[in-house]
């Protein structure tokens, strides 16, 4: 089983709608959990971390946890051209350790 | 304030030959963390080094070995290449700091390894 699970896509949304990108992970005691985005050929940019269940909004950006159901979720909203990349899911199971996903490709439609 | 920055921006070696990647961390930081990225995959885990000792390891043969220097940049070194070694390296910064659940990792804009 991996570490971090993430549905490869690709997620095709039309321009202005909520996009939801989705991860699992499988160590229980993680603590932090945060959301990049790569562009093809680029480095992965963070977007945003979250570390309490709940919400955390950023802008157009809402991360959700449940630490419970050991998922997190990204969620996008009035989703634009410029979104179109690709979402990393990383996990941070312990001390200064991260485990990424392998992606969501996310595709917005003008 | 600069960010993380890595050299050479692209590199193309052949098979069996050595290679070394270098790596200068966001201003402030001090922690040096080394990924490999194969085409259509998430980064994987190589290693970490604090106070210019590896402090963690992921699953990567001896081939891969690095080091940091005092001024906490870093370098990442891979002998006896395989075709397989060909991917973009990356190179995150990091704040070494015990209990902070908002420690955030930067990536610098990696090297691509092309082995021939």
């Amino acid at each position: 089983q991996k570490e971090v699970e993430q549905n490869s896509g690709p997620l095709s949304v039309p321009e202005g709608a909520i996009a939801s990108l989705n991860c699992t992970y499988s160590d229980r005691g993680s603590q932090s959990f945060f959301w990049y985005r790569q562009y093809s050929g680029k480095s992965p940019e963070l977007i945003m971390f979250i570390y309490s269940n709940g919400d955390k909004e950023d802008g157009r950006f809402t991360a959700q946890l449940n630490k419970a159901s050991q998922y997190v979720s990204l969620l996008i909203r009035d989703s634009q051209p410029s979104d179109s990349a690709t979402y990393l899911c990383a996990v941070r199971p312990s001390f200064n350790k991260f485990y990424f996903g392998s992606g969501t490709k996310l595709n917005v439609k003008p | 304030d600069a960010g993380v920055t890595q050299s050479p921006t692209h590199l193309i070696k052949t098979r069996g030959q050595q290679v070394t990647l270098r790596c200068s961390p966001k201003s402030g930081h001090d922690t040096v963390s080394w990924y490999q990225q194969a085409l259509g995959q998430g980064p994987q885990f190589i290693f970490q080094y604090y106070e210019e000792e590896e402090r963690q390891r992921g699953n990567f043969p001896d081939r891969f070995s690095g080091h940091q220097f005092p001024n906490y940049s870093s370098e990442l070194n891979v002998n006896a290449l395989l075709l397989g070694d060909s991917a973009l390296y990356l190179c995150a910064s990091s704040l070494w700091a015990s209990g902070r659940d908002d420690n955030e990792q930067f990536f610098g804009p990696g090297t691509r390894l092309t082995v021939l």
